[in-house]
């Protein structure tokens, strides 16, 4: 299995709902990854998680809650959105380091309304 | 600064016609890899290549090919004889050994196949 499975693919969430984007992988990578993309744009780093240890937060709102409940599964917990958080969310995994390249999800796009 | 630099931002072509993509990137590391995404327009981020840094050796495979130059500091991505299914942003990234677990993209480069 090489791939990173990430469910749902779409997402509409009202500014008060709770939600939760969810993201599997079976490849023993052991460095887990968010990233937020806006149109037209790179994907900008949110969460970095290696060993299940949450290792890098790139300054990232408290109305985002990064979870890595096994080495397998990383989740994102979503409470209290503003319609300015509206993007393709991608997860990633790669080997701990990193640097022979990541392997990436089809992403979720979320739209907050 | 920004770490990898991808000047064009879109290109259009018309089908069967060769584009280079270009993508230059700066880095005071030995040992870093270089690497080209494909996202088409379902979203996913799609690997297409690594080369590291020790090895200069041009790459092809079917209608891509890469030129890396270190002197340069230059990864350019060529396709021949370009198809409609190729149209995309195209990404270039740099990961370093010494940071680890970040990747720098460029700005990505917008690829339109005209038929």
């Amino acid at each position: 299995d090489t791939e990173v499975t990430q469910t749902p693919k779409h997402l509409v969430m009202g500014m008060t709902n709770k939600k939760s984007l969810k993201c599997e992988q079976h490849m023993g990578h052991r460095a887990m990854y968010w990233y937020k993309q806006k149109a037209k744009k790179p994907p900008e780093l949110m969460f970095v998680y290696s060993y299940e240890k949450l290792s890098i937060n790139e300054s990232v709102p408290s109305r985002f809650s990064p979870e890595c409940p096994n080495s397998s599964l990383l989740n994102l917990h979503l409470h209290a959105l503003q319609p300015e958080d509206s993007a393709l969310y991608l997860c990633a995994s790669s080997r701990l380091g990193g640097v022979e390249g990541y392997t990436f999800g089809s992403g979720t796009r979320l739209t907050v309304v | 600064a920004q770490k990898v630099t991808q000047a064009q931002t879109e290109i259009s072509v018309v089908e069967k016609e060769d584009v280079t993509l270009d993508c230059v990137y700066e880095t005071r590391d030995t040992t870093y890899y270089l690497f080209w995404y494909k996202q088409p327009p379902s979203g996913e981020l799609v690997f297409l290549i690594r080369r590291n840094s020790f090895d200069e050796q041009n790459e092809i495979s079917g209608r891509y090919s890469w030129n890396f130059q270190k002197s340069t500091s230059s990864f350019n991505f060529t396709i021949t004889a370009s198809q409609v299914v190729d149209s995309a942003v195209y990404f270039c990234a740099l990961s370093e050994a010494l940071t680890g677990n970040q990747f720098y993209f460029g700005t990505g480069t917008s690829l339109t196949v005209i038929p």
